[in-house]
């Protein structure tokens, strides 16, 4: 599995857009992108995933830089819902999830 | 309802006490995995369960065991507990390694030893 890094925290405006960056130079072929969320008190909540093309689903949008190098998590319009510790993930098919350290979202009014 | 419940939500035990913890889901997945959560190292993986009698150390296995008899349980052991061990502990399952719908997590369960 490759090693991922993302900032400690960032902030956003509530309805902006946020973009939320993860690297994992050490990627190899077959590792897949995986983006959960934890609230506060909560179990880890699946966001996105993807393998090399740019994903989009009803939570976000994945966008994976074209040597994998890195990728970024997009909130199209923050809430105060969305408030949360953000996992990047990346590992192939014969593993289960590695988590790092996440980014702390905070979302003002 | 689906999901994986974890059992118990809270717990304080002693050191060197034997005490297990549940998990079990109810989707009819393949794969389960114990995670251990800290302050400021994140999610770390323990073991996880490909299938039943099937199962593998995670990056943080020392002190820990599991067994997967059925396909809906997987408990966590701790022969022996320690104060380092004194965690936030996360149960998941999914269909297969890669689902489309991510990894289900449970609820949590929060053991200090003291």
């Amino acid at each position: 599995d490759a090693k991922t890094t993302q900032p400690n925290s960032m902030e956003s405006n509530e309805e902006e857009p946020v973009h939320l960056p993860c690297n994992h130079s050490t990627i190899s072929g077959t590792d897949y992108i995986h983006w959960y969320r934890q609230l506060p008190s909560q179990g880890p909540e699946y966001v996105i995933h993807g393998l090399t093309s740019n994903v989009n689903n009803r939570m976000a949008s994945l966008a994976i830089a074209e040597d994998r190098k890195s990728s970024t998590l997009i909130l199209h319009r923050a809430t105060l819902r969305d408030a949360a510790v953000y996992y990047c993930s990346a590992n192939n098919a014969g593993n289960m999830l590695t988590f790092g350290g996440g980014t702390r979202l905070m979302v003002k009014p | 309802e689906a999901q994986v419940t974890q059992n118990p939500r809270y717990l304080i035990t002693v050191t060197g006490k034997k005490l297990t913890v549940t998990c079990s889901q109810n989707m009819n997945h393949e794969y389960m995995s114990w995670y251990r959560q800290d302050p400021g190292l994140g999610l770390r993986q323990i073991y996880y369960s490909m299938n039943v009698e099937v199962t593998d150390k995670g990056d943080v296995p020392e002190g820990y065991k599991v067994s997967r008899k059925e396909k809906r349980n997987f408990p966590l052991i701790l022969e022996s507990p320690s104060p380092n061990q004194t965690s936030l502990y996360f149960c998941a399952s999914s269909l297969s390694l890669i689902p489309s719908g991510g990894y289900t997590f449970g609820s949590g369960t929060r053991l200090t030893v003291v």
